[in-house]
Formats: C-alpha cells, structure tokens, sequence
C-alpha cells in the first residue's frame, strides 16, 4: 500500500492564482481531511468527509474547496491564492469505523504565496 | 477556544533519561486521546493512545497516562534516545473525521 500520497511536494504561487493539491489513499478508508500546519502551532483542520459526496467544513474552511467524487480522493481548491494561505498542508485519512479511529497523514504539500 | 493545550513549546532531555510530555484539555466529553509523532518534512503518525477507561497504557518505552479529574495526559518516554527527536501532538478522539491536535512539543534528546 503507498498509504496516503500528496502531490505536489512544494509549491510557489502569486498571489490570486489558484491551484489544487492533490490527495489519494489506497487503504479503503471512508475518512479524509486536510489541515494546515503554521509554525509553532498544531495543525488546523480545514475540511473533511465522512464519504464520497459528503464534505464538511472544519475550524479555517475560507479561502479553501473540496469535493469527494471517489473514496480514493479527496483535493483541495484554493481558489486565489494570498499570502495567509502560505503554509505546510498536511491530507488524512482513516477507516471512520468505531471510536478508537486513527488517522494516517500524507507527507505534506509547502506551500508558499507571494 | 483551545480545547487542547500544550503547554511546553520545547523539551531538551539527554539520551537515557526520562521526557515527560504534557497535555491539557478542557472538553470533559473527551475520552479518547492519541499521540502523534511527527519529524520534519513528514506526515505525523500514530504512536500511542488511551481511553478514558484506563489511567495508564504502555507500549515498549512510552507510557501515557491519564487524569480525568484533572483533564491531564502526560506522555512518559523512558529511556529517551535521539531518534526520538521530534514534534509530540496529543488529539483527542477524531470525531467524524475532525481533530483538535494541541500545537505540539519540540522534544530534543541530546546523545
């Protein structure tokens, strides 16, 4: 299994552009997530889903859109891009079955916006 | 609001002595909680967890302890070795498919 896979590794954009960072798993799992880590501080969930076509917003949604078509993925829209928005994103995912659920983390996209 | 909080930015311990890891939460409804492990450039993962029924729970050199009372769950590592080296996060139990990780421990294991 490769687990949960985030392309690109880094990225550079202007301000107002916008991009979308990719995110798959291949474990099956029926919840994703995205959160963004800034220095110094945990990470901040963004938006998550329970399923395919179920997406919700988390604590820092705005500026951020996502969907879920498949159970395998799950991308997040920034749809123009500013200089807040500069931070390590970090996808997740995990089975959503019971209470005792852990989450498996992709290896995080860098992004920077000038 | 921080529903979890850890308190110490940093620790520094030298290689063959004890780190001791704090958290601190506020939401008495919490009563699952995860450790996660995470080193530079990598994705954190999975070290340990405990459910609000036990006070303890070991696994090799790392022991979390709980104390409901208190809101308090500290993260004992013994003995602690330089790969141990990085940032420490406690969450509580991920509720569909949300976390609250606190915003981390550097831990420093000097040889």
């Amino acid at each position: 299994n490769a687990g949960v896979t985030q392309t690109p590794k880094f990225q550079v954009l202007k301000t107002g552009q916008s991009m979308t960072l990719q995110c798959a798993q291949d474990m099956n799992h029926e919840y994703m997530s995205w959160y963004r880590q800034d220095p110094g501080m945990g990470l901040r969930l963004i938006h998550y889903s329970v399923g395919a076509g179920i997406t919700d917003q988390g604590e820092v949604p705005n500026g951020y859109n996502v969907s879920r078509s498949t159970t395998e993925d799950f991308p997040l829209r920034l749809l123009s891009a500013a200089p807040s928005q500069t931070s390590v994103y970090f996808c997740a995912s995990s089975y959503g079955q019971g209470r005792t659920d852990t989450q498996y983390f992709g290896p995080g996209t860098r992004l920077t916006v000038l | 609001d921080q529903q979890v909080k850890q308190n110490s930015p940093s620790l520094s311990v030298q290689e063959g002595r004890i780190s001791i890891l704090n958290c601190d939460y506020t939401n008495s409804m919490f009563d699952y909680f995860l450790w996660y492990k995470k080193y530079p450039a990598e994705g954190p993962t999975f070290l340990i967890s405990i459910s609000s029924i036990k006070d303890k729970n070991e696994d090799g050199r790392f022991t979390v302890f709980l104390n409901k009372s208190a809101k308090h769950l500290s993260l004992h590592i013994v003995p602690s070795q330089p790969g141990d080296s990085a940032v420490y996060f406690c969450a509580p139990y991920p509720n569909a498919g949300k976390s609250t990780f606190g915003d981390g421990t550097t831990l420093t294991v000097k040889p």
